[in-house]
């Protein structure tokens, strides 16, 4: 158990919906990330926030945004969902600002299913 | 366009049997790599962060090296046990945080 939670593990929905990711870090944890796996696709990066601050951005869509709040949990929003956004979506928390030199701990993840 | 190149993408190993595979990352500017075991159903778990020229990490029968000048880090196993089957992933951070994970080499330990 890595410390790192997620909610909901699994999640149906329909195209043209919106669905909202949670993740709450290790305790103590101030850096977010928020990754992608799609079939044979690697880990793809999304996001990441630091207390509350976007940090770094990587591959992620118009369509999808994201936040970390005061309790540094964060959310991730997918909205006008489309079949290729199902995916297992991942979140990883990490003790420094910068995610270079430190390990990241990773959640379980939300596996999303549009159909 | 930065590539996390990791080779082979499978690989089938008899029990007991030693293994390495190997990443291939961009040499230049490079800040960090990461090593992670990703076993099925589960989520991935930090192996190893490596940053120096010439590090070798180690942990029980698994070790890693690096190699900046070149771009590339072989993971090794030692006397490879069931246990071991998994999909190991390196990841490449950059300075501006953004990271670039490999697709993984999916080992498979054969009893």
């Amino acid at each position: 158990d890595s410390g790192v939670t997620q909610t909901p593990k699994h999640l149906i929905t329909a195209t043209g919906q919106r669905v909202t990711l949670r993740c709450s870090p290790r305790s103590g944890d101030l850096s977010v990330y928020w990754y992608q796996q799609s079939l044979d696709q690697g880990l793809q990066f999304l996001i990441q926030y630091y207390n509350g601050e976007e940090r770094a951005k990587g591959n992620i869509l118009e369509r999808f945004s994201a936040q970390q709040f005061p309790d540094l949990h964060s959310e991730l929003n997918l909205s006008s969902l489309e079949l290729g956004d199902s995916a297992l979506y991942f979140c990883a928390s990490s003790t420094l600002t910068s995610g270079g030199i430190v390990a990241q701990y990773f959640g379980p993840g939300t596996r999303l299913l549009v159909l | 366009i930065l590539n996390v190149e990791q080779s082979p993408q499978s690989l089938h190993v008899q029990e007991g049997d030693s293994t390495n595979f190997t990443c291939s990352f961009p040499s230049s500017n490079f800040y960090a790599l990461h090593w992670y075991r990703w076993e099925t159903a589960k989520s991935p778990e930090a192996l190893f962060v490596m940053t120096l020229n010439g590090d070798e990490k180690k942990k029980g029968r698994i070790s890693a090296t690096l190699n900046t000048k070149e771009g590339y880090s072989y993971l090794y196993i030692k006397g490879s046990q069931p246990e071991d089957s998994a999909t190991y992933l390196c990841a490449f951070p950059n300075r501006d945080d953004k990271i670039i994970f490999g697709k993984g080499t999916r080992l498979h330990i054969l009893p």
